[in-house]
């Protein structure tokens, strides 16, 4: 088995600022995710890499940028926060393939002054 | 776009009682997976089922892809089953999984 890690769990921010999020998987997975939930709204994938260096954009990048420094890490950097944003960042892995499960971390808390 | 469509949105069991949840999918899956979402948000997942029927203890997972439908039965529910269960299709596309998700739905068991 393996671990997702998140940090930080609550993150708080003032309008126009710059915040980076910051995943870390002992799976050994390739593959990993960026999620952004809103309350009562289902995940919207933002970035995903296949592996070290490669970065895809989901249907939500705009706002954003990530990096995949090493196979076990991935930071998502929201460029210009928004003022009363709330939302849920999620993290996940899984291996590269057809059929490939995700597993996901405990997730960062976002909300901006 | 690929939608999901998931329901009941909420449903309310009194405990013993079973649940049946649904999802739809608009477009062609590679397979789909089911997650419960704990109270503080963390996501655990349940099945992740390409096709078929898979069981772990009191849940059951049913896809069939030809149908683009999913479905999981929650046999005499507990109050500990209580919390939002989300489907998702799982889009391969040569370059990575993309998993699209429903909205959910939000359970809750009483006494």
């Amino acid at each position: 088995g393996g671990i997702i890690t998140q940090t930080p769990k609550f993150l708080i921010g003032q309008e126009g600022q710059k915040l980076t999020l910051k995943c870390q998987q002992n799976f050994n997975h390739d593959t990993m995710y960026w999620y952004r939930q809103d309350s009562g709204k289902g995940l919207r994938l933002i970035y995903y890499s296949i592996t070290e260096n490669d970065l895809q954009k989901g249907d939500l990048s705009e706002g954003y940028d990530a990096s995949r420094e090493k196979k076990s890490s991935f930071s998502l950097t929201v460029t210009s926060a928004q003022k009363n944003e709330m939302a849920v960042f999620l993290c996940a892995s899984s291996i590269v393939g057809n059929y490939a499960e995700q597993f996901f971390g405990p997730g960062t808390r976002l909300t901006v002054l | 776009g690929q939608q999901v469509q998931q329901s009941p949105a909420s449903l309310v069991l009194q405990e013993g009682e079973n649940a049946e949840l649904q999802c739809n999918f608009s477009t062609s899956l590679n397979s789909m997976q089911w997650f419960y979402q704990r109270p503080e948000g963390s996501l655990v997942s349940l099945f992740y089922n390409p096709s078929g029927t898979k069981q772990s203890g009191r849940l059951t997972s049913t896809t069939v892809i030809k149908e683009r439908r999913s479905s999981l039965h929650i046999s005499s529910s507990q109050i500990t089953d209580s919390g939002t269960y989300l489907c998702a299709m799982d889009l391969y596309g040569g370059s990575g999984n993309k998993l699209i998700f429903g909205t959910g739905t939000l359970l809750s068991v009483k006494p």
